[in-house]
């Protein structure tokens, strides 16, 4: 079945520096990509809508420059927590959907982000 | 406002009994509702998805059912394991045509811990 790839699975960084994650849709092409962040015993709390070739569709509340979200491929979505904060520490997952109403949703395994 | 409960919030059951989780929704118009799983520290994976003209789904020991009249599904885990220990997660989706296809609303989930 379809498969959605997310790296790093962890990453500790610095206050003040800025990190990369990556989403991959691994055999499917996926127009459409999803961030969320989960904190814990938390539901998914959606982000931004990431599409391919375009801006990203972000929710409100959520700072773009903060979390820039670029989707340069039909098969990869990149998310970028720039000059990160403690408070920015939490799960980052992404997904991907194929086509149509009843199209699978694919999730990543998710990344958790320290920033110390 | 589109919303998806679910309960109970937390569940304790013993390996080998069976128990049933609750979702509620207000999510209209409605396409699909998923169910997914979510361990710990990992990413949800898909179990059931069914339209509005499905009454029930199963996947193994999962069983899903539907109820767009009442806008109620119950996700039914049969002879339950260790393993079943997790986070279950009711998501419902509106039509994509109306333009709010991404719009996934995700419950809160019911954490299920199976013990011995």
């Amino acid at each position: 079945g379809a498969v959605v790839s997310q790296h790093p699975s962890r990453v500790i960084c610095k206050s003040g520096t800025s990190v990369k994650i990556e989403c991959r849709s691994l055999d499917f092409q996926a127009t459409t990509m999803f961030w969320y962040r989960q904190f814990p015993k938390k539901s998914l709390m959606l982000m931004a809508t990431s599409n391919e070739g375009s801006k990203a569709t972000y929710e409100q509340g959520v700072e773009k420059d903060k979390f820039l979200i670029n989707h340069a491929s039909l098969t990869l979505s990149t998310l970028t927590v720039t000059s990160a904060h403690p408070e920015d520490s939490s799960f980052y997952i992404c997904s991907a959907r194929t086509s149509g109403d009843t199209g699978e949703l694919f999730f990543g395994e998710g990344s958790r982000l320290t920033v110390l | 406002k589109n919303q998806v409960e679910q309960s109970p919030q937390s569940l304790i059951i013993l390996e080998g009994k069976n128990c049933t989780l609750q979702c509620n929704y207000t999510v209209s118009p409605f396409s699909n509702l998923r169910w997914y799983k979510q361990d710990t520290g990992r990413g949800p994976v898909s179990l059931t998805i069914m339209t509005f003209s499905e009454n029930t789904k199963s996947n193994g020991r999962y069983t899903a059912t539907l109820d767009a009249d009442t806008k109620q599904s119950s996700l039914h885990i049969t002879a339950s394991q260790l393993s079943d220990s997790a986070s279950y997660i009711c998501v419902v989706s509106p039509p994509i045509l109306t333009g709010g296809g991404n719009k996934l609303t995700f419950g809160t989930g019911t954490q299920l811990k199976v013990e011995l």
